[in-house]
């Protein structure tokens, strides 16, 4: 079956643009991450949502991101006036169901490669 | 805020030869997990370790976990090429909040 997949693939803008990036998490699954990888580091965390809820919102730097789940599926990680450090990876990934202590897998997205001219 | 500290950070190694990577990190967690991650490429999941005293082993691969010290290692066997990648370990914390270290780069030599 289909995994997780995002789009664009590569996304190339000019610093104080407005960007929008798409994730579609594997059919069924109610939970989805956002993270952000920079060159050389580990994933860091931005966003957690439960179904259409934003159930961890943490871990995004400041005001300018926001994301959404409408309908419980797909998601948008949105970022405003786009800033030179906002350029990384941007990973998605989906779980079934909430790790609930039952260590339940993250499936990863391809992520999506953003740079900040 | 829970920090993952993972070393070494570049391991570099001859095959056949034996290593391992150790993550520690800073506050109480029951679940820890192990990435691959080859270049340009996204994470797989290599491993969930669940409770103290957890071991998890996959062909040349070895996963162990200890709570009591904050601590888990990823011991490698006999190394071939093919499992050159780059290692995450991961942490959840608050259930569904993951935190990664910076990753081992490594690198097997022919």
């Amino acid at each position: 079956g289909a995994g997780v997949s995002q789009t664009p693939s590569n996304k190339v803008t000019e610093k104080g643009k407005y960007v929008e990036l798409r994730c579609d998490p594997i059919s069924g699954h109610t939970a989805l991450y956002w993270y952000r990888q920079s060159l050389g580091q580990g994933p860091e965390f931005l966003i957690y949502f439960q179904g259409t809820g934003a159930a961890d919102d943490s871990g995004l730097p400041n005001d300018r991101f926001f994301a959404v789940r409408p309908e419980g599926s797909v998601s948008t990680l949105k970022i405003q006036r786009t800033e030179r450090g906002d350029s990384a990876v941007y990973l998605c990934a989906s779980s079934p169901i909430p790790d609930r202590g039952l260590g339940e897998t993250q499936y990863f997205g391809p992520g999506t490669r953003l740079l900040v001219l | 805020e829970l920090k993952v500290e993972q070393n070494p950070l570049f391991l570099s190694m001859q095959e056949g030869k034996n290593y391992t990577i150790y993550c520690n990190y800073s506050t109480t967690s029951d679940r820890l997990y192990w990435y691959r991650q080859d270049p340009g490429k996204s994470l797989e999941s290599l491993f969930v370790l669940l409770s103290n005293g957890a071991v998890k082993q996959e062909g040349r691969l070895m996963a162990s976990l200890d709570t009591k010290a904050r601590l888990s290692t990823l011991h490698i066997t006999a190394a071939v090429h093919d499992l050159s990648a780059t290692y995450f370990c991961a942490v959840a914390y608050n259930f569904n909040k993951f935190y990664f270290g910076s990753g081992t780069k490594l690198n097997v030599k022919p």
